[in-house]
């Protein structure tokens, strides 16, 4: 069965500290990944996304992951993380080139960044 | 801004009630997604539709009902309302090859 485990339900950090957040996911077939964040109140954004190429992927206000097939594993980082990061962090996994496009999430890890 | 608009923003009502969720998404995007985020349960996917045909279903319960319309735009139907519905439903629209989803406001739905 197809699923997505996060391993932190919280993480609480310093601002200028480090960020990695796990991510690993069973899926019987090639898929793509994305990484969502949820700011309190507000609906779901695309933080980045993984379909094919390079395994490390570049996303929007610093944020990175690496795909590694091996370890069926896509995880967040972040070098330096702010106060603004604050929010609720969501891993996703889909089925490349089907229009049966449904979204497995994971639980999500809530962030809190300290000043 | 996604580009999915979802209305009403918000929605109180009581148990043994009916409501309609509305979703409108992305111009040219043939892909609708519901799903339902509670703090039990997390985000779980309810329905999809392609180009006004269900192509996917998940975790929905047999009191909810959904369609596309021919302008793409998709409703929602919760009836029987129980406590246990109330939660954020969110609409994705996705198009193209590469399934990303893009995510509409949400409705946040209180039932007491």
């Amino acid at each position: 069965a197809q699923s997505v485990s996060q391993h932190n339900h919280h993480v609480i950090l310093s601002e200028a500290a480090s960020l990695e957040l796990g991510c690993n996911y069973s899926y019987g077939g090639t898929v793509n990944l994305f990484w969502y964040v949820q700011y309190p109140g507000q609906h779901l954004q695309l933080l980045l996304k993984y379909f094919s190429g390079d395994p490390l992927v570049k996303g929007i206000k610093g944020f990175e992951a690496e795909f590694i097939k091996s370890k069926f594993s896509f995880n967040l980082r972040k070098p330096s993380v702010q106060w603004s990061d604050t929010a609720e962090y969501f891993c996703a996994v889909n089925a490349r080139g089907s229009t049966l496009g449904r979204l497995y999430f994971g639980r999500g890890t809530q962030l809190t960044v300290w000043p | 801004d996604s580009g999915v608009t979802q209305t009403p923003k918000h929605l109180i009502t009581a148990t043994g009630q009916r409501v309609t969720l509305r979703c409108s998404p992305r111009s040219g995007d043939l892909s609708v997604y519901w799903y339902q985020q509670s703090l039990d349960q997390g985000l779980q996917f309810l329905i999809q539709y392609y180009n006004g045909e269900e192509r996917a279903k998940g975790n929905i319960l047999e009191r909810f009902s959904a369609q596309q319309f021919p302008d793409l735009h998709s409703e929602l139907n919760l009836s029987s309302l129980e406590l246990g519905d109330s939660a954020l439903y969110f609409c994705a629209s996705s198009g193209g090859h590469t399934n990303e989803q893009f995510f509409g406001p949400g409705t946040r739905l209180t039932v007491l």
